[in-house]
């Protein structure tokens, strides 16, 4: 049973236009969200974090909302560019448990030039 | 510079012949962890150290092993027992506070035929 599920594979977006990310999660124990971005052949790097006491969380072109009656997350990249071209994955915890990390299948975003 | 070193990047075995996959780090951290990457999937926890000695099976250790003699070293050993090793392995470490990022190393992609 996926408990963090990212539905859509893939998006494509034109250089400078908003990218939507989405990420739906089923265990309402969790707490805790991350973003990390991967390119190939090498490891995820953290992108933005949120807590489930918060509705958004900045820094820099990147935004993620929570929307925890709906069990769901999105992260917005403002405006996007080609470099951004990657796979996220949308990962969830229980505070104090990062043991317990939950990482969705992921998204690979294309930005076209 | 701190961070984390997977090596090798690439490691071809035969069937049947137990493997180690090495992760050092030097960001000081208490926590590490060993992922597992398959196509089209998400990270799959195998392992889990959350202090020198000690660690947990994750969801998928089955046959798999680790050890956790150093702060900075935390080796995985692919057992013949492991039905699909084939994978893209992944070592992460964080601090031990519940809600700290995990930082990744560039992986092992490992091929067993």
């Amino acid at each position: 049973d996926q408990q963090v599920k990212q539905n859509s594979p893939s998006l494509s977006v034109q250089e400078g236009r908003i990218s939507i990310l989405n990420c739906d999660y089923t265990n309402s124990m969790f707490d805790y969200f991350l973003w990390y971005k991967k390119y190939p052949a090498e490891g995820p790097t953290f992108l933005i974090s949120i807590s489930s006491i918060k509705d958004k969380n900045e820094d820099g072109r990147f935004t993620v909302f929570l929307n925890k009656s709906a069990k769901h997350l999105s992260l917005h990249i403002v405006p996007s560019q080609p470099g951004d071209s990657a796979v996220y994955f949308c990962a969830a915890s229980e505070t104090g448990a990062n043991s317990k990390l939950t990482f969705g299948k992921g998204i690979t975003l294309s930005v076209r030039p | 510079d701190g961070g984390i070193t997977q090596s090798p990047k690439y490691l071809f075995r035969k069937e049947g012949q137990n493997v180690t996959l090495s992760c050092e780090q030097n960001l000081n951290h208490d926590a590490m962890y060993w992922y597992r990457q398959d196509p089209g999937q998400g990270l799959r926890l195998i392992y889990y150290s959350q202090i020198v000695n000690d660690f947990q099976k994750g969801d998928i250790a089955e046959g798999y092993s680790v050890s956790r003699e150093k702060k900075e070293s935390f080796p995985l050993t692919v057992t013949s027992a492991q039905k699909n090793p084939t994978a893209f392995y992944l070592c992460a470490s964080s601090i031990a506070r519940g809600d700290s990022p995990l930082h990744f190393g560039n992986g092992t992609r490992l091929t067993v035929t």
